[in-house]
């Protein structure tokens, strides 16, 4: 199956810093990324959905001036926590899909995901 | 709104029973069902389900979609310790949206 990577896999910071997550589709060009959180015991939230070179369309809840998502070519998308908090503190999963063939079959491949602890 | 509802959220049984974890939906602009399998990182794809009726098999895991009554199900037979994990049931429109999960542990 194609691969998504992210990076960092885990990354600690300060209170009022900014820290930037790369996702990235290693083998496929993904028309659409999306950005996931999680917290513990809990199931995935999506925060939004990306397309290359347009804006991204946040979730409802989701503050698109604290998350800036950033989808410049086909296989890289960044979210950037900006001004991250402790209640930010969380484990970020991006997916990166697209639909191929013929059939226009959805295939959806998720990163191993980020751990962000905001101290 | 749409939704996705997972049951039961939680399950404990004995090695070698065997399971079966429930997806239902309400989704405008259905296009699949997917289920995942979550450990202790990101979520692992276990099957997409587009028509209705038919099963798909991986091993000892199967699944199935009926669209008339807007479900799905997971099978696990025969079921191991390292079946133990978060299983995810996801539905995809122009996003997708997940469902909370089914919490399943496998007691030896």
């Amino acid at each position: 199956g194609a691969v998504v990577s992210q990076h960092p896999s885990w990354v600690i910071c300060k209170s009022g810093t900014s820290v930037k997550i790369e996702c990235r589709s290693l083998d496929f060009q993904a028309t659409t990324m999306f950005w996931y959180r999680q917290f513990p015991k809990q199931s995935l939230m999506l925060m939004a959905t990306s397309n290359e070179g347009s804006k991204a369309t946040y979730e409802q809840g989701v503050e698109k001036d604290k998350f800036l998502i950033n989808h410049a070519s086909l296989t890289l998308s960044t979210l950037t926590v900006t001004s991250a908090h402790p209640e930010d503190s969380s484990f970020y999963i991006c997916s990166a899909s697209s639909f191929v063939g013929t059939n226009r079959h959805y295939e959806q491949y998720f990163g191993p995901g980020t751990r962000l602890t905001v101290t | 709104e749409d939704k996705v509802v997972q049951s039961p959220l939680s399950l404990v049984v004995h090695e070698g029973d065997t399971v079966t974890l429930n997806c239902s939906y309400e989704v405008t602009n259905f296009r699949s069902l997917l289920w995942y399998k979550q450990e202790k990182k990101a979520p692992t794809f276990l099957f997409m389900l587009t028509s209705s009726g038919i099963e798909k098999k991986s091993g000892r895991l199967s699944s199935i979609l009926d669209k008339k009554e807007l479900s799905s199900i997971l099978n696990i037979t025969a079921t191991q310790t390292g079946d133990s994990a978060i299983y995810l049931c996801a539905v995809v429109r122009d996003k997708i949206i997940f469902g909370k999960g089914t919490r399943l542990h496998i007691l030896p």
